[in-house]
């Protein structure tokens, strides 16, 4: 099993700046995923990070508002840009092997408040 | 694109009745796992079904996977006030890109 870790746990955000949340993992792991929860809704995929190169997007999300880097297998960033108060959310992070009979592994979550 | 269903929205029941929510996904799946959301937590894995058909057992709680592999249901037996949160299925798709989609939640109260 992988434990993830995520940084910071929560932070009140003004509008229009931006945080970068980082994802540490324990192990490798060929998978890194980040996933948004809105208030009282599932979570959405955001994208998929792939070491050392572009991540691929889910619709509705695009690289200049959540800009995602993973330089290596155990790490990855995701920056939530130019905040408003509707980026308000959960931002989880996590991580699986890629075979399709194996575990996904979530982290503790970034709790975003933007004023 | 592939949807993930899940009925009912919420569910209140007294302390020691049944609760069952139900996974319904648009597309044949390869597995299906199901988290647990505490209030202010985040999403815990319970367990992950893979065969058609297939039904696994944690104390009180039971899943199934379908047949057809569409669905799935979760069952907890005479309910206890820790069992409140959100109940999530995931869903990954039987072929094509490796990324799993969650349901829409089933929210379970549990009144002592």
């Amino acid at each position: 099993s992988a434990v993830i870790s995520q940084k910071p746990s929560r932070d009140i955000c003004q509008r229009g700046t931006s945080l970068t949340i980082q994802c540490q993992v324990d192990s490798q792991v060929t998978m890194m995923f980040w996933y948004r929860q809105q208030p009282g809704q599932s979570l959405t995929l955001i994208a998929t990070a792939n070491q050392g190169s572009e991540a691929t997007y889910e619709s509705g999300f695009v690289i200049d508002k959540f800009p995602i880097s993973r330089p290596n297998l155990t790490f990855s960033t995701l920056t939530v840009s130019n905040m408003s108060p509707e980026d308000s959310s959960i931002y989880l992070c996590s991580g699986g092997t890629g075979v399709r009979t194996d575990t996904q592994y979530f982290g503790p979550g970034t709790r975003l408040t933007v004023l | 694109g592939q949807q993930v269903m899940q009925i009912p929205q919420y569910q209140h029941v007294q302390e020691g009745e049944d609760f069952t929510t139900y996974c319904n996904s648009s597309t044949t799946l390869s597995n299906i796992q199901w988290y647990k959301q505490r209030p202010g937590g985040h999403p815990v894995f319970l367990i992950q079904l893979v065969k058609s058909g297939e039904v696994k057992k944690q104390k009180r709680l039971t899943f199934q996977f379908g047949e057809a592999k569409k669905n799935s249901s979760l069952h907890i037996t005479a309910t206890q006030t820790t069992d409140v949160g959100t109940y999530f299925c995931a869903g990954l798709q039987e072929s094509g890109t490796y990324k799993y989609i969650f349901g829409t939640g089933t929210r379970l109260k549990v009144l002592a």
